[in-house]
């Protein structure tokens, strides 16, 4: 089975600061890794996915994740955080197969200061 | 664009009460989820359907039941409302993208059992 350990339940940054959520997981096959956003009282919104290939992952907003297979990471990286990044994000792996269901961190809550 | 609809964004019931959430996806996908958010839990996956008439428990189906009479439409039932099931619920459908399984989530229903 696969899991998912996001290791900062709140992560509060400066404005234009840098940010980096870190997310690990455990699995004994290969996964799919994506990292969700969700704003206040909105859904999740796709930021970023991983599925094979370069291990730098560039997605929207500005956003990127580099994937370690060594240390089973995928850590989420913004150069400089806007007052708009406030939201709640979320790491999660599937299998390739397609068919599985994702399984989801437990978020890490970013709150920019400004 | 992909859409995920949930009935209701804000929804109060009562102790005892049976309670229906629905939820419609426009890609004609097979794949559908319900899950449950929690503060400090993350994302929760109730159940899951693969085509009509299929369903498949997740990690917390008790108290829950689903329903899945045409493709396009997902509903979750509480057939018996009780508080600790004040929480947010989450749709989600998934289409295939690039080859992979991409998953879409509706805005959420936020339940609040008296």
């Amino acid at each position: 089975a696969q899991s998912v350990t996001q290791l900062d339940s709140q992560v509060p940054v400066f404005e234009e600061a840098p940010v980096e959520l870190r997310c690990n997981y455990s699995s004994s096959v290969s996964v799919y890794l994506f990292w969700y956003v969700q704003y206040p009282n909105q859904g999740l919104q796709l930021l970023l996915k991983y599925l094979s290939g370069s291990t730098l992952v560039k997605g929207i907003n500005g956003f990127e994740a580099e994937f370690n297979k060594s240390q089973t990471s995928f850590h989420l990286r913004k150069p400089s955080v806007h007052i708009s990044d406030t939201a709640e994000y979320f790491c999660a792996v599937s299998l390739p197969s397609g068919n599985t269901p994702l399984v989801f961190g437990k978020g890490t809550r970013l709150s920019v200061i400004a | 664009d992909v859409k995920v609809t949930q009935s209701s964004r804000y929804l109060v019931k009562r102790t005892g009460e049976k309670v229906f959430l629905e939820c419609v996806q426009d890609m004609d996908h097979e794949n559908m989820f319900w899950y449950r958010q929690d503060p400090g839990l993350g994302l929760r996956l109730i159940y899951f359907s693969y085509d009509v008439k299929m369903k498949e428990k997740g990690d917390i189906p008790e108290g829950y039941s689903v329903s899945r009479e045409k493709k396009e439409r997902f509903s979750l039932i509480l057939e018996s409302a009780s508080t600790n099931q004040t929480s947010m619920y989450l749709c989600a459908g998934t289409h295939r993208a690039g080859g992979v399984n991409e998953q879409f989530f509706g805005p959420g229903t936020r339940l609040t059992v008296l």
